[in-house]
């Protein structure tokens, strides 16, 4: 299974750009990297995902290196409401149990 | 994107009664979801991938009898807590892929009493 790491926390000030970085030293070929964000007693919400370079929406940017070990979510100009718990998850669909697993997680809190 | 709906939100329920919770997928048909449970300040935990027109597959540690899962059709997915005790309150989530990407459920909170 490729484990992921994160850091448990993280804190910003608002309107300040926040990057958190997830490691997945033993990613497969075909596995993508998908972030979401989960606040109190909700479900998670998907964020972004990519399997390589840069990817960006509306919300956030996926940054994901050659060698795709690690990616950073970051997320610009962050506010009060983005104070939330976020996963990044490696796997592929079909093939089941890499996508499956939640890690830690990073609590980013954002400071007034 | 995709979304998932669950029935209930909430529950309640005494100490030895059955819970059934519904995941449903409103715009997609899903031949698998998942079901997880989070307990406080802590990650989801996977409990069982729930294909539909056959058993579940249930991950180590967690009791097939206990936690009954059916899918019975392409968008509705169904986890009954079977002689519910306090210890299985927490908060249950489903999930369900169109894809790559999973889309989760609002989950739903269960407290025994």
């Amino acid at each position: 299974l490729a484990k992921t790491t994160q850091p448990i926390s993280m804190d910003s000030y608002e309107g300040q750009e926040v990057n958190i970085t997830c490691s997945h030293n033993n990613i497969a070929t075909n596995d993508y990297i998908t972030w979401y964000q989960q606040f109190p007693s909700q479900g998670p919400r998907f964020i972004i995902q990519g399997y390589k370079t840069k990817v960006t929406n509306e919300v956030a940017s996926l940054f994901i290196p050659a060698d795709r070990k690690s990616s950073t979510l970051s997320l610009p100009r962050v506010s009060l409401s983005d104070t939330a718990v976020y996963y990044c998850l490696v796997g592929v669909r079909k093939t089941g149990a890499n996508n499956l697993f939640f890690g830690t997680g990073t609590r980013l809190t954002v400071i007034p | 994107g995709a979304v998932v709906s669950q029935h209930p939100s909430w529950v309640i329920c005494k100490s030895g009664t059955s819970v059934k919770i519904e995941c449903r997928s409103l715009d997609f048909q899903a031949t698998t979801m998942f079901w997880y449970r989070q307990f406080p300040k802590q990650s989801l935990m996977l409990m069982a991938t729930s294909n539909e027109g056959s058993k579940a597959t249930y991950e180590q540690g967690v009791e097939k009898d206990k936690f009954l899962i059916n899918h019975a059709s392409l968008t509705l997915s169904t986890l009954t807590v079977t002689s519910a005790h306090p210890e299985d309150s927490s908060f249950y989530i489903c999930s369900a892929s169109p894809s790559e990407t999973q889309y989760f459920g609002p989950g739903t909170r269960l407290l025994v009493l």
